[in-house]
């Protein structure tokens, strides 16, 4: 069974470093790119970036260029998005998921979801 | 970047009808047009890729059409596990981009 486990919830401080991870299992997990989506309160979807696992090539949105990083540990079928300084505007809802076969594809397999809450 | 429209933003309906959801994009991204069912507090679930191929498991009462600019979603006979928000998204181009949504809510 394809499964993409997500890290728990955070609450942050404006400033403070954050990364969050994506576990795959079920699946052989370095041929298969991951996309992060962002769903910022009562709002809609928003894609962020892609990662192949195989070669960690990386994709952006410009949207998110320069705002976080998408990386991926393979040793460990993990994929991860991280900030550096937090806003916030970053105060989410963050979505990783398995796109179907190439990087242009749907989304066919999504984590669960982690909840990133940034307030002073 | 190209922009993805669906309309209605809110739809009534009651258990049974058959609904509709139009998504248009700003330019034509022939069928690479999928569609998304998302709940309240759950991650939103494929449902219908490349305009109108449907995935294993989701009911045949939803269908999807088009090609190009203008792409539909139908839900042929409403029932109240549908009640939810649905989006479009187009995978023809990096970025990827999705609808504002469509929340179909209970009449």
């Amino acid at each position: 069974e394809v499964q993409l486990v997500q890290s728990g919830a955070e609450v942050k401080k404006p400033g403070e470093s954050l990364r969050i991870s994506c576990k795959g299992s079920g699946y052989s997990f370095t041929s298969y790119w991951i996309a992060w989506v962002r769903q910022m309160p009562g709002k809609g979807l928003e894609w962020m970036g892609i990662i192949y696992p195989g070669d960690s090539d990386a994709t952006y949105s410009p949207s998110f260029q320069g705002q976080v990083t998408i990386s991926v540990d393979k040793s460990i079928r993990t994929a991860y998005l991280q900030w550096s300084s937090l806003r916030a505007s970053d105060t989410a809802m963050y979505y990783c998921t398995r796109v179907y076969t190439g990087s242009l594809d749907p989304f066919d397999y999504w984590g669960q979801g982690t909840r990133v809450t940034v307030s002073s | 970047d190209i922009q993805m429209t669906q309309s209605p933003s809110t739809l009534s309906a009651s258990v049974g009808d058959r609904v509709t959801i139009t998504c248009r994009a700003s330019q034509s991204i022939d069928s690479w047009l999928a569609w998304y069912q998302q709940k309240p507090g759950k991650a939103p679930n494929l449902l219908i890729h490349k305009a109108s191929s449907l995935e294993g498991g989701v009911p045949s009462r939803f269908s999807g059409s088009g090609s190009g600019t203008e792409f539909t979603l139908t839900i042929s006979r409403l029932q109240p596990d549908d009640f939810a928000t649905y989006y479009c998204h187009q995978y023809k181009t990096h970025p990827v981009t999705f609808g504002q949504g469509t929340k179909v809510e209970i009449k």
